[in-house]
């Protein structure tokens, strides 16, 4: 079955600096989505995309999908506490049978001040 | 109030044990979902309904059973928990066509 690999599982990164987390899928995407889910809450969505190649900015995030529609990936410039989560891709792949969502295990950041 | 609230927040049972989660909400979306979430593993699908008349089994179903009670209602049945049923559970809404979800707050399962 289909499989969305993320990776690292987690990241400590020092408040200011720059880290990306990868996401991989098994097999050809319709599009991606990205969620974070704070500590002791619940997934929240951020962000789909749906074209090849395509690159889209939330203040300092910056989310890619790949040409293949195989992988994608989030970089966070200049972190800052308020980024501490848990992020999660998720991918719909084409053609499923049911139309649903393969979440990611989640990339868990922790910030250091 | 929230847009998809789930019930009990907190439950701790016993093996054997008969237990409910119940999902409602208020979004007028027409798909609900159940996922469990475990660390490292991410969020798995157990059950999903794209209408009332509609229950599809998900990636882990197994000892799990759902009632799609309304359109606003979707509940998640253990009918004998055992210890590994031990997660956080969650559930979901979307709406045909936009296929983003909109999670509950989740309800934290501890089976002794």
């Amino acid at each position: 079955g289909q499989q969305v690999m993320q990776i690292p599982q987690y990241q400590h990164v020092q408040e200011g600096e720059d880290f990306t987390t990868y996401c991989n899928s098994s097999t050809t995407l319709s599009n991606i989505q990205w969620y974070k889910q704070r500590p002791g809450g619940h997934p929240v969505f951020l962000i789909q995309l749906v074209k090849s190649g395509e690159v889209k900015k939330q203040k300092r995030l910056t989310f890619q999908f790949g040409e293949a529609k195989k992988n994608s990936s989030l970089h966070i410039t200049a972190t800052q506490t308020t980024d501490v989560g848990t992020y999660f891709c998720a991918g719909w792949r084409i053609k499923a049978a049911g139309n649903k969502l393969t979440f990611g295990g989640g990339t868990r950041v922790l910030v250091k001040p | 109030d929230a847009d998809v609230t789930q019930t009990p927040r907190n439950r701790i049972t016993k093996t054997g044990k008969r237990i409910m989660l119940e999902c409602s909400q208020t979004k007028g979306h027409d798909r609900m979902y159940w996922y469990r979430q475990d660390p490292g593993l991410g969020l798995r699908l157990i059950y999903y309904s794209f209408d009332v008349k509609d229950i599809n089994k998900g990636e882990i179903s197994d000892g799990y059973s759902v009632s799609r009670q309304a359109q606003a209602k979707f509940s998640l049945s253990l009918e004998s928990a055992i210890p590994n049923q031990t997660a956080l559970y969650f559930c979901a809404t979307s709406v045909s066509g936009a296929n983003v979800l909109t999670f509950g707050a989740g309800s934290r399962l501890t089976v002794l």
